[in-house]
Parts: structure tokens; C-alpha cells; sequence
């Protein structure tokens, strides 16, 4: 069965700096992978996903995130945090053939200090 | 606003009640998700179902269903309620319900519920 491991459950970054959640995930085959954001009160928005190709994968708002195969991680970066990213991230991976199932991380909440 | 919606957003009620949570895809979508959000549990896939018939069981417990009907919006029914009922229950839809390459999950903005 697959699964997302999110290490950091709490971050703080001043804004303007440069930020990155990592994600480790187990999965046996080629995975699809996602990075979601949660603001508070709202739903799960995607900003990005990787199904093959480059592994270089870039999103909305400025993130980008790179697939690492050897080190079953999908880390999420942006180059300059704004206020405005504050808010929950969420990792989650996919299994091919037969369904939409998505496994998610536990979640990294995201603090921007001014 | 993703396209989903999702009623009520919030609920309270108390143990043993049943209550009835309700969801509308996107427009054109033929796959709706349920998804469990709790402080303890993190989110936890329910169930799918994609054009009215279920396609996949996650972690839905026995006192839960699901159906889809044929405007293929979703009800996700929860009985005998109890404390540890309380959640965000979310509701995610996709145009199609196969290999997740062939497009995202839309989340609606979720319902609340608040056994006491």
C-alpha cells in the first residue's frame, strides 16, 4: 500500500524567504504525485502534480517541486515566500488503474512571518 | 471556487443521530470522492464513485454509506453517530475515475460536523 511521510508537521519562514516541505512517499510502482494547499476555511487546492516526464515539476503561485526517484521524495520549493502562502500543504501520492484513490501526507503547516 | 459544493458546512448533533451530507460535482464531472478530515486521522479516503456505481473503499466504517445518484450528485450518509465522528468531511470530484493522470481532484469546501 502506498503512504506519505511528511516530516515537518510546523514551519515558520520570514517573507521573502525561500521555502521548502519535503515528502517522502513508499510506493511500489511509478507514482503520481501531488502537492495540495488548504487555506484555512477552505478546500484542498492542487498546485501541482507529477505523473512522468521531467522531474522538475512547476505549479501555480510560484512552487515547484522536484521528483526524486532514489530518494522517494517529492519536496515542494518556492524561491520567495509572501504572506499570502500561509496555510496547510499537503502531500499525497496516487495509484494508477482502477481508481482516483489519493493517500495524503499528514500535512505541513506553513507560518510567514513578516 | 473549484465547482464542488458541498452541504451543510456545518453540523451539530448528537450521538446516535444519522444525518445526511451532501455533495454536487463540478459540471461534467463523473467521479465523486469522500474524504474524512480529522485532527487525529489526518485525511482519509472514504470511498469513489464514478458514474453512479462505487469504484473503491477506503476507510469507511460500516455505519457510513455512500451512493451517487443520476444527476450524479453524492450523499454520504453517517448513523449512530459518535464522538469520534467529528470531522471535516470532504467531497472531491474528477471527470473521469481511473488512472489519476487523466485529471486532478476538485475539493469542495467541506462540511463540518459536530457530534456532542
Amino acid at each position: 500500500a502506498q503512504s506519505v511521510t511528511q516530516p515537518d508537521i510546523h514551519i515558520t519562514v520570514s517573507e521573502g524567504a525561500s521555502l521548502e516541505l519535503r515528502c517522502n512517499y513508499s510506493y511500489g510502482a511509478t507514482p503520481y504525485l501531488f502537492w495540495y494547499v488548504q487555506s484555512p476555511g477552505q478546500g484542498l487546492q492542487l498546485l501541482l502534480k507529477y505523473f512522468s516526464g521531467d522531474t522538475l515539476v512547476q505549479g501555480i503561485k510560484g512552487f515547484e517541486a522536484e521528483f526524486k526517484r532514489s530518494q522517494s521524495s517529492f519536496n515542494l520549493r518556492k524561491p520567495s515566500v509572501h504572506w499570502s502562502d500561509a496555510a496547510e500543504y499537503f502531500c499525497a501520492v496516487g495509484a494508477g488503474g482502477g481508481g482516483n484513490k489519493l493517500t495524503f501526507g499528514t500535512g505541513t503547516q506553513l507560518k510567514v512571518e513578516l | 471556487d473549484s465547482g464542488v459544493t458541498q452541504t451543510p458546512k456545518h453540523l451539530i448533533t448528537a450521538t446516535g443521530q444519522r444525518v445526511t451530507l451532501r455533495c454536487s460535482p463540478r459540471s461534467g464531472d463523473l467521479s465523486v470522492y469522500w474524504y474524512q478530515q480529522s485532527l487525529d486521522q489526518g485525511l482519509q479516503f472514504l470511498i469513489h464513485y464514478y458514474n453512479g456505481e462505487e469504484r473503491a473503499k477506503g476507510n469507511i466504517l460500516e455505519r457510513f454509506s455512500a451512493q451517487q445518484f443520476p444527476d450524479l450528485h453524492s450523499e454520504l450518509n453517517l448513523s449512530s453517530l459518535e464522538l469520534g465522528d467529528s470531522a471535516l468531511y470532504f467531497c472531491a470530484s474528477s471527470r473521469w475515475g481511473g488512472d489519476p493522470s487523466t485529471g486532478e481532484l476538485f475539493f469542495g469546501e467541506g462540511s463540518r460536523l459536530t457530534v456532542l
